[in-house]
């Protein structure tokens, strides 16, 4: 069965600090991983990752993705309060679903 | 503006009436699917559709229908809701599994079955 377990859970932190979301998997043949933000509501779109070791990176937010270990992480540099949101990291397996595995998601809050 | 839209927002409903949660998309996506997310146990796929008149069941789909007659809209009904069907809906939509990106979701349906 299809997994992705991100930790930690939650994560209480102060303007300003670094943070690093992690998020492990096991899923029969992976196609992609991708990490989304979810504050009020809606699941909101950060990155896609497909190749190890590539870097993608938007203002202060990065993510790399490690496919021989089978996991990645999502940095956060400089956090500010409207970085608090339940980030959730999730995998889309090969096949014709184009289906997402979820993990349960890590809740970021930032102190000011 | 490119969206998904679903309706209602909100919604508190008695065991056993039947409803219909709405699912819009403008992007002329050939992919939906729907999600609940429940506390500890994360988004977990409902149904899913690759193209109009092409459904197929997801993780949990005990208690959900839905149908895909249009390429934009994508309904999920429950005949006989049940409390266990409490949850937080979402509706996402995405391009062919060949050019492989991102979901696209909707704000959400809080249903509270009574």
């Amino acid at each position: 069965e299809d997994k992705v377990v991100q930790s930690p859970l939650s994560l209480v932190v102060h303007e300003g600090d670094t943070v690093t979301l992690n998020c492990s998997y096991e899923v029969t043949n992976f196609r992609s991983l991708l990490w989304y933000k979810q504050e009020k509501k809606a699941p909101t779109f950060l990155f896609m990752l497909t190749s190890s070791g590539i870097e993608k990176k938007s203002g202060r937010l990065s993510s790399i993705l490690d496919k021989k270990e089978l996991f990645s992480i999502l940095n956060i540099t400089a956090t500010q309060t409207g970085d608090s949101a339940v980030y959730l990291c999730a995998v889309k397996p090969q096949g014709g679903s184009e289906k997402l595995v979820f993990g349960k998601g890590t809740k970021l809050t930032v102190n000011p | 503006e490119a969206q998904v839209t679903q309706n209602p927002r909100y919604l508190i409903t008695v065991t056993g009436k039947k409803l219909t949660v709405t699912c819009s998309q403008n992007m002329n996506h050939e992919y939906m699917s729907w999600y609940r997310q429940d506390p500890g146990l994360g988004l977990r796929q409902i149904y899913y559709s690759m193209n109009v008149e092409v459904t197929d069941k997801g993780d949990v789909p005990e208690g959900y229908k839905v149908s895909r007659k249009e390429k934009r809209n994508f309904p999920l009904i429950l005949e006989s809701p049940s409390p266990n069907q409490t949850s937080l809906y979402f509706c996402a939509s995405s391009t062919n599994r060949q050019k492989n990106t991102e979901a696209f979701f909707g704000q959400g349906t809080r249903l509270t079955v009574v």
